[in-house]
């Protein structure tokens, strides 16, 4: 089974500063790679799929890329809303579209 | 617009049934597929299997084929998730989840979430 592994577990980073998370893949996942956010008490939300394309509203600020096994989302500028857990998933390999345990992004 | 709204929280106990529902609207229901995720408490965040409803084609996560059944009624854009026996450690929040059929797996759409808690 696929395992994604996101590091760090924690990332401290101040508002207007970049932010970038990591998740690696197991095996190689031919683009089929998204990231998710998710507040506290709230479901997650589609930011990026296909490895680097934004969903629908989602603003410029945040990107991803990568290929292969190794993937990175970065938001440029952090604004206050933006801290949340964030969650790296792919949909190659089925079962089970595993998803990484997450990095929660705090305010330093 | 695109919603997933879902049933309320629930409490029941060991070895007792439940059905929830996620009603979807604002777009062809029959033609993406929907299914659940499961978050644990604390925890991240799991698929247990989806449906497409246009043809019923259901798929389970083998942690979870046998354990609960998914399903779908098209005439009412409604899909469910039911358990026969629940389990103390059934306690988790439930998303509804909708897939796009050509990049399955990829959730574009979320539910509110169903907080299930069985407890004695």
């Amino acid at each position: 089974e696929i395992v994604m592994t996101q590091s760090p577990a924690t990332l401290s980073v101040s508002p207007g500063e970049r932010a970038t998370f990591s998740c690696r893949a197991s095996q190689h996942v031919h683009g089929n790679l998204a990231w998710y956010q998710q507040k506290p008490g709230q479901a997650p939300r589609l930011l990026i799929y296909d490895v680097s394309t934004r969903a629908t509203g989602i603003p410029a600020r945040f990107s991803g890329s990568g290929s292969g096994t190794e993937f990175t989302l970065t938001i440029s500028s952090l604004q206050s809303e933006d801290f949340a857990v964030y969650y790296c998933q792919e949909y190659n390999y089925w079962p089970p579209y595993s998803f990484g345990q997450g990095t929660k992004l705090e305010i330093k | 617009e695109v919603q997933l709204v879902q049933s309320g929280a629930e409490v029941k106990k060991p070895g007792e049934s439940l059905k929830i529902s996620c009603k979807g609207s604002g777009y062809s229901f029959n033609t993406y597929w929907i299914g659940w995720v499961r978050q644990m408490p604390g925890k991240g965040l799991e698929w247990m299997g989806f449906i497409y409803p246009g043809d019923t084609d259901t798929r389970y996560t083998p942690a979870f084929e046998g354990q609960v059944i998914i399903s779908a009624d098209r005439s009412i854009t409604t899909a469910y998730l039911q358990w026969d026996n629940l389990k103390a450690s059934d306690t988790a929040m439930y998303y509804c989840a909708r897939s796009p059929i050509d990049d399955l797996g990829m959730i574009d759409y979320w539910g509110q979430g169903t907080l299930v808690t069985v407890s004695s």
